[in-house]
């Protein structure tokens, strides 16, 4: 697609339950980021991917994220036993090349996580 | 600590008037430097991407600045329309050998008013 694709829009999870987020890349790139974004523009990396590949976790809270990028699937983003802090949108961005090169890094609209 | 502060927080103007944007940055070894406006609601979308060597670009009604020497940067916007209240965040890339970051800024919440 010519847009990164981001689903559900909302999401609303009670404390402790798990919660999966859904990205389609535009076609055609290789590179796809998560960012957390907790208060308005306070945007935090989470992790990338240069296709399936993980390319750079440092962002990730390993003990309850995980995330996949497989092919002919939309990437996914998954909180096991989610937290009340875990609440904010979460961005997926993609690109041709790797994050930081001069090229540019398309978002998606976002999923809105609220844990209650 | 890489750092990169916005200011103003927010800013009121009316339609038609100009604005300019401020970005001061701590990020070490610098990259390149990208504006993004963001709708509420909305994912953010590139307005400039300059790089060291650029001081100025422009697109549109929109033109942004860099200075590498002083790690400033700013947006200049001319002839406000209502279309551009939105939240404007500086984003500042680091060159590390482990892979590129983007470091954000806590933005600029801009509202034209009629």
């Amino acid at each position: 697609g010519e847009e990164v694709a981001q689903t559900p829009k909302h999401l609303v999870r009670g404390e402790g339950q798990k919660a999966k987020l859904y990205c389609a890349p535009i076609k055609g790139h290789s590179y796809v980021f998560w960012y957390q974004q907790v208060l308005k523009n306070e945007f935090k990396f989470l992790i990338s991917f240069q296709n399936e590949n993980v390319f750079d976790e440092t962002g990730m809270p390993k003990e309850r994220f995980s995330a996949k990028c497989l092919p002919n699937s939309p990437c996914s983003l998954e909180i096991q036993a989610t937290k009340l802090e875990d609440s904010a949108v979460y961005f997926c961005a993609s690109s041709q090349l790797r994050q930081g090169s001069n090229t540019e890094a398309f978002f998606g609209q976002g999923t809105r996580l609220t844990v209650v | 600590k890489n750092q990169v502060e916005q200011s103003p927080q927010s800013l009121i103007i009316l339609e038609g008037k100009n604005c300019t944007l401020q970005c001061n940055y701590t990020v070490s070894p610098f990259s390149n430097l990208r504006w993004y406006k963001q709708d509420t609601g909305r994912g953010p979308v590139s307005l400039t991407i300059m790089t060291f060597s650029e001081n100025t670009k422009s697109n549109g009604r929109y033109t942004a600045t860099l200075d590498a020497d002083t790690k400033q940067s700013s947006l200049h916007i001319t002839a406000s329309q209502l279309s551009d209240s939105a939240s404007y965040i500086c984003v500042v890339t680091t060159a590390t050998g482990g892979g590129n970051k983007l470091t954000f800024g806590t933005g600029t919440q801009l509202k034209v008013e009629l």
